[in-house]
C-alpha cells in the first residue's frame, strides 16, 4: 500500500463548480499536512498547510480527518487558473520528534477547468 | 531572493556516461533535499541533508547514484553509469528547520533524458 494514496483523476470541471480531492495516508505516526500545487513542467509549491480544526484560504478549503487518516481539499467557485495537478503530502517525523522527517508525497490529482 | 538554483535545465545524455545534476539551495536553509519526478512514480525522495550531513539516502535507487553537499551552498546528485530508466525530472528543494510548517522551496528542475 502506498503511503500517500490519491484519485489521480483527471478531474475536467466547467468554471465556476465546487471540486473536491481526497486523499489518505497510512502512516499514523504522520504529523503534518499539506497540499501542493504544480503546473505543468513546473515545480510544485505549497498551495496550503492542513490543521486538525480544518482550515480555509480565500476559495480553498483543507479538512483532515485523523482518525481516518484522510485529508480533503475543496475548491469552490473553480477559475481556469486552477488548473494544475494538486499533490497530498504528509509528514511523519522520526522516532525522535526533534527533527524534521521526510515529505512524503501522493501521486496528484489533475484538475483541468474549462470555460 | 534568487530561490533554490539547478543546473542544468536540461541533460540529454547516451547510457552510460556520468551526469552530475547541482543544486544551491536558498541562502540560510538548512535542509536539502533531492527528489525524481515520473509519470510512473510521481514524486520520489532520493536523500536529504540537514547541515550538510546527509540524514536519510533509503531513497537512492542503487549504488550508480551519489548525493553530496560540501558546503551549505552546494550540493551534487551524480549518476554514473546512467541508464535509460533514469531518465526522469530531477528536483532539489531547501528548507529552513524553523519554518513551523516545513514548507519546502523546489528549484527548477533538471529534465535528464537519458538514450
Amino acid at each position: 500500500r502506498k503511503e500517500v494514496e490519491q484519485d489521480p483523476g483527471p478531474f475536467n470541471v466547467p468554471e465556476g463548480a465546487t471540486v473536491a480531492f481526497n486523499c489518505t495516508y497510512s502512516n499514523s505516526a504522520s504529523q503534518s499536512f499539506f497540499w501542493y500545487r504544480q503546473d505543468c513542467r513546473k515545480e510544485p509549491k505549497l498551495l496550503m498547510s492542513v490543521y486538525s480544526s480544518g482550515n480555509e484560504d480565500g476559495r480553498f478549503t483543507a479538512q483532515l480527518n485523523r482518525a481516518s487518516q484522510y485529508i480533503s481539499l475543496l475548491i469552490r467557485d473553480s477559475k481556469l487558473s486552477d488548473s494544475a495537478t494538486y499533490l497530498c503530502v504528509v509528514n511523519a517525523r522520526n522516532a525522535g520528534g526533534t527533527s524534521y522527517g521526510k515529505l512524503t508525497f501522493g501521486q496528484g490529482t489533475i484538475l483541468t477547468v474549462h470555460p | 531572493d534568487a530561490g533554490v538554483i539547478q543546473s542544468p535545465r536540461h541533460e540529454v545524455t547516451e547510457m552510460g556516461q556520468e551526469v552530475t545534476l547541482r543544486c544551491k539551495p536558498i541562502s540560510g536553509h538548512d535542509y536539502l533535499f533531492w527528489y525524481r519526478q515520473t509519470m510512473m512514480r510521481g514524486l520520489e525522495l532520493l536523500i536529504y541533508f540537514n547541515n550538510n550531513v546527509p540524514i536519510d539516502d533509503s531513497g537512492m535507487p542503487e549504488d550508480r547514484f551519489s548525493a553530496k553537499m560540501p558546503n551549505a551552498s552546494f550540493s551534487t546528485l551524480k549518476i554514473q553509469p546512467s541508464e535509460p530508466r533514469d531518465s526522469a525530472v530531477y528536483f532539489c528543494a531547501s528548507t529552513l528547520a524553523a519554518v513551523r510548517h516545513e514548507k519546502l522551496f523546489f528549484g527548477s528542475g533538471t529534465q535528464l533524458s537519458v538514450l
